[in-house]
């Protein structure tokens, strides 16, 4: 049973518009999300993360939403660039789990065209 | 700046042998952990570690075991590699409290 679901494994746009990257959870117990991007040959790299405290978080370009009662996150990019490309995981994390411990999703594939 | 450096980027290794995956973090982190990442699968918790000496299994320890014996290293043995363990293999580690983690660039392991 996955707990993290990431439903779309390709998402293609245009250079200058907007990246919605979605990820869905089933786990109550998750109180905590992060957004990574990996690009090839190199490991994940932290990027956004959210408390189930709050609905938004913004860092620059980017911005995680998340919807408590639907159990769903996403990652919007605004303005996409061509260096966005990337493969991009979902984690969630629940608050009693030890060593903060995380379940990933299996990750989507952004390409952002020039 | 945090570095996870894993020892090989590539390993070729025959079934039935023992592999050792070596992970070393320079940052003092409290609690490592090793994934393995397949295509459609995402990245999967083998084991993780959060103090020296301390293991907990993940979600598919099977065929697998781990070692911190030092705060920064952390290891991963394949007691009889099998076919099925070709995969990526990321070490990852982190802060004590906080939950982002630091990846490695990873190890891809072929078994033959």
């Amino acid at each position: 049973d996955q707990q993290v679901k990431q439903n779309s494994p390709s998402l293609s746009v245009q250079e200058g518009r907007i990246s919605i990257l979605n990820c869905d959870y089933t786990n109550s117990m998750f109180d905590y999300f992060l957004w990574y991007k990996k690009y090839p040959a190199e490991g994940p790299t932290f990027l956004i993360s959210i408390s189930s405290i709050k609905d938004k978080n913004e860092d620059g370009r980017f911005t995680v939403f998340l919807n408590k009662s639907a159990k769903h996150l996403s990652l919007h990019i605004v303005p996409s660039q061509p260096g966005d490309s990337a493969v991009y995981f979902c984690a969630a994390s629940a608050g009693d789990t030890n060593a903060g411990k995380s379940t990933f999703g299996d990750g989507t594939t952004l390409t952002v065209k020039p | 700046d945090v570095k996870v450096t894993q020892s090989s980027r590539y390993l070729v290794k025959r079934t039935g042998e023992k592999v050792f995956l070596e992970c070393v973090q320079d940052m003092d982190h409290e609690n490592m952990f090793w994934y393995r990442q397949d295509p459609g699968l995402g990245l999967r918790l083998i084991y993780f570690s959060y103090d020296v000496k301390m293991k907990e299994k993940g979600d598919i320890p099977e065929g697998y075991s781990v070692s911190r014996e030092k705060k920064e290293r952390f290891s991963l043995i394949l007691e009889s590699a099998s076919t099925n363990q070709t995969s990526m293999y990321l070490c990852a580690s982190s802060l004590a409290g906080l939950r982002s983690q630091h990846f490695g660039d990873g190890t891809r392991l072929s078994i033959l």
